[in-house]
């Protein structure tokens, strides 16, 4: 069955220093997605991506965050200067349909340690 | 108000009895509502999808989706032991042009044997 992969499953960094998070969405999926969960508290949407472009972007998106699709499977997210306060698991998730549907499939997640 | 209110449990309940969770959202032009569950230190994994008011089964779980109150439930019929997780509501609201993924805080299920 095809999943969603993310890569690494753990990064350990110092404070400012930039990271690459990075994730393969399902293969015949459109959408894609970040979201981070500090420990012990709700997933959080970070941003939307579609068409190349941002969809949407939440206020935890600021200009330290980016999305790119560098090629046609892999979907990356940087954080430019990290702060301790971005330690937290990011998760990447992909779907299929249009419209509001959007059922979404989640990567095992990566786990940011910012020292 | 928060967005994508969830009781944070933990809901305890004996094996085979039936589980029922509840979710509260406060954007009325919300159109499209899911359950996930989440084991401890893994990623939020989809149980069902409601678009509809009224009910949807898949197997053990029956969602229920009540625009009017803004409000949508899962049920878990015959739970077991391996049930045990946090269950997240979520919530497609509108965005700028798209749509805005939002989590409740999720409830905590526990089924005991």
């Amino acid at each position: 069955e095809p999943e969603v992969t993310q890569t690494p499953s753990h990064q350990v960094t110092q404070m400012g220093q930039e990271v690459i998070l990075r994730c393969v969405p399902i293969s015949n999926h459109l959408y894609f997605y970040w979201y981070r969960q500090i420990l012990g508290q709700k997933v959080e949407f970070l941003v939307s991506f579609y068409n190349n472009e941002i969809s949407e972007k939440s206020e935890i998106f600021d200009d330290q965050f980016s999305v790119e699709r560098p090629d046609g499977s892999n979907f990356t997210l940087k954080i430019r200067s990290t702060k301790l306060e971005d330690s937290a698991m990011y998760f990447c998730a992909s779907s299929q349909e249009s419209g509001s549907a959007h059922e979404q499939f989640f990567g095992p997640g990566t786990r940011l340690t910012v020292l | 108000q928060k967005e994508v209110e969830q009781n944070s449990g933990p809901l305890s309940v004996p094996e085979g009895a039936i589980a029922s969770l509840n979710c509260t959202y406060s954007d009325r032009g919300s159109q499209s509502f899911f359950w996930y569950r989440q084991y401890s230190g893994k990623s939020p994994e989809l149980i069902m999808s409601i678009y509809s008011n009224g009910d949807k089964e898949d197997g053990r779980f029956t969602a229920q989706l009540n625009k009017a109150s803004q409000y949508v439930s899962l049920l878990i019929r015959d739970s077991q032991p391996s049930d045990s997780a946090t269950y997240l509501c979520a919530v497609n609201k509108r965005g700028g042009g798209s749509y805005i993924p939002t989590f409740g805080r999720g409830t905590s299920l526990i089924v005991h044997p």
